[in-house]
């Protein structure tokens, strides 16, 4: 069982570039999201999807793109790579707890994709 | 930034010694989690208290949650080496979707044998 696999685990980009993260689960969740990780900032929320087919706007979405046309897999687009988009950025998913609860459930991340903007 | 804040930003100790991390939040909160994140990696859940819930064990943890102070506390107890990492509080926000977590900025726990 992989779990949430993300690639790749490293990558720089020169300003203006756009490349695409992966992010894949194996484990049937609902839910996927992206964080960027800044030093002193935490994790901040860039994208979320519910299901195949929905996504929508986190905190920090901007010059980021998301799709989600399965339920395994999430990617991550910079449609023109900048030097504030230097950071680390995880991938997580989650099941969505029973609905008569409503409430939320434990996220499993990935390992990261550490990028570089130059 | 509706991120919390969390307290110590760093801590030192010696193995065997306990450990207490505090987290500040904004927003009423469906529940409150704990993740664990060693250098490099990514993040670990360790344990969720729902907002109806004042405390909670797992093993070596005790989690605290006071709604009314929009505050939590994790505690580590007899720490070994292996503890050391950063951990973050994350929030799930009332009313705003069950995937859109809010972390806390981070406490980096540092244990010496």
């Amino acid at each position: 069982n992989a779990g949430v696999t993300q690639t790749p685990k490293f990558q720089v980009l020169k300003t203006g570039q756009s490349m695409t993260l992966q992010c894949a689960q194996d484990m049937n969740h609902e839910y996927m999201s992206w964080y960027r990780q800044d030093p002193g900032m935490g994790l901040r929320l860039i994208h979320y999807s519910v299901g195949a087919g929905i996504t929508d706007q986190g905190e920090v979405p901007n010059g980021y793109n998301v799709s989600r046309s399965t339920t395994e897999d999430f990617p991550l687009r910079l449609l023109s790579a900048a030097p504030s988009q230097t950071s680390v950025y995880f991938c997580a998913s989650s099941y969505r707890q029973a609905r008569l609860m409503g409430m939320n459930t434990e996220a499993f991340f990935g390992q990261g994709t550490r990028l570089t903007v130059v | 930034s509706q991120q919390g804040e969390e307290d110590p930003q760093a801590l030192s100790i010696q193995e065997g010694e306990n450990a207490t991390m505090n987290c500040s939040y904004k927003t009423s909160i469906n529940n409150l989690q704990w993740y664990r994140q060693n250098s490099g990696r990514g993040l670990v859940h360790l344990i969720l208290i729902r907002s109806n819930e004042r405390e909670k064990h797992s093993g070596r943890l005790r989690v605290t949650l006071d709604t009314s102070k929009k505050s939590s506390s994790l505690l580590i107890t007899a720490s070994r080496a292996a503890d050391t990492a950063s951990y973050f509080c994350a929030t799930a926000p009332m009313n705003t979707g069950f995937q859109k977590l809010v972390f806390g900025t981070g406490t980096r726990l540092l244990v010496s044998p």
